[in-house]
C-alpha cells in the first residue's frame, strides 16, 4: 500500500521550452503533496507543499511562476517546469501524505523525475 | 527552522558486519525525525521514525535508531548488515507541520 508514481521518469528537453511532471498516489488519497528537487550528490530540497483544492505554498528562493504546480483531485499533483533551462537540470520527487490517521506524519516518495534540459 | 547533517558520506561496510550512520540535528522545536533509505532506481522508503514516547525505535529489515535529545542526535545501527542493504540513507526532521528537512544522505555499501 501507499505507492506513489512519477511520469515521465526521464525527460529531456529543449532550452525554453516547458516540461510537466505528473505525481500520483496509486491505491491512497493524498491530502498533501510535496515537491523536492535533489542535486547529484546532495539532499532534497523542498520546494512547495500543495494540498487539494488550494494554491501551493513555495519555499523561499523558489520561483512559483516558474515552477507551476497543480494539485486538482486527491490523487494526483502536477508540476510544470516553464521555459526550462539547463540550470533546472535536476532530479525531482514527490511526495504525499493523508491528513490525520495513524500516519499523518509519513510522506510517501514517487521514483523521482530525471530532467534534463539541454 | 531545522537542519540535519550526517556525519558520514560514505560508508564502507562487509557483509554480516555490523553499520551505524550517523545523524545530528538543530531545531528550535520539538520534532519528529525519520530515516528513509532510497535503493537504485527507487524511490524513498521510510525505515522508522521517532515521534514521541521510548527513544529507542526499531524500524524494518531490522534496523532501530536512538533518539538521544541532549545531543540532538538519531543515529541509526544494524547488528549485521546485507549486500541488500547497499542504498543511499537520509535522515529527515520535521516539526509539527510535517515538512521535511533531509540530511546530505550516506552511501552504504556492503560488499561480500
Amino acid at each position: 500500500g501507499a505507492v506513489v508514481s512519477q511520469h515521465p521518469s526521464r525527460v529531456i528537453c529543449k532550452s525554453g521550452t516547458s516540461v510537466k511532471i505528473e505525481c500520483r498516489s496509486l491505491d491512497f488519497q493524498a491530502t498533501t503533496m510535496f515537491w523536492y528537487r535533489q542535486f547529484p550528490k546532495q539532499s532534497l530540497m523542498l520546494m512547495a507543499t500543495s494540498n487539494e483544492g488550494s494554491k501551493a505554498t513555495y519555499e523561499q528562493g523558489v520561483e512559483k511562476d516558474k515552477f507551476l504546480i497543480n494539485h486538482a483531485s486527491l490523487t494526483l499533483s502536477t508540476l510544470t517546469v516553464t521555459s526550462a533551462h539547463p540550470e533546472d537540470s535536476s532530479f525531482y520527487i514527490c511526495s504525499a501524505s493523508v491528513a490525520g490517521g495513524p500516519n499523518t506524519d509519513t510522506q510517501y516518495f514517487g521514483p523521482g523525475t530525471r530532467l534534463t534540459v539541454l | 527552522a531545522q537542519s540535519v547533517t550526517q556525519l558520514d558520506s560514505q560508508v564502507p561496510v562487509f557483509e554480516e558486519a555490523p553499520v551505524e550512520l550517523r545523524c545530528n540535528y538543530s531545531s528550535s522545536v520539538s520534532v519528529y525525525l525519520f530515516w528513509y533509505v532510497q535503493y537504485p532506481n527507487q524511490g524513498l522508503q521510510l525505515l522508522l521514525k521517532y515521534l514521541s514516547g521510548s527513544t529507542l525505535v526499531k524500524g524494518i529489515n531490522g534496523f532501530e535508531a536512538e533518539f538521544n535529545k541532549s545531543q540532538t542526535s538519531f543515529h541509526l545501527r544494524k547488528p549485521s548488515v546485507h549486500i541488500s542493504d547497499t542504498a543511499e540513507y537520509f535522515c529527515a526532521v520535521s516539526d509539527r507541520d510535517y515538512k521535511l528537512s533531509f540530511g546530505a544522505g550516506t552511501t552504504v555499501t556492503v560488499r561480500a
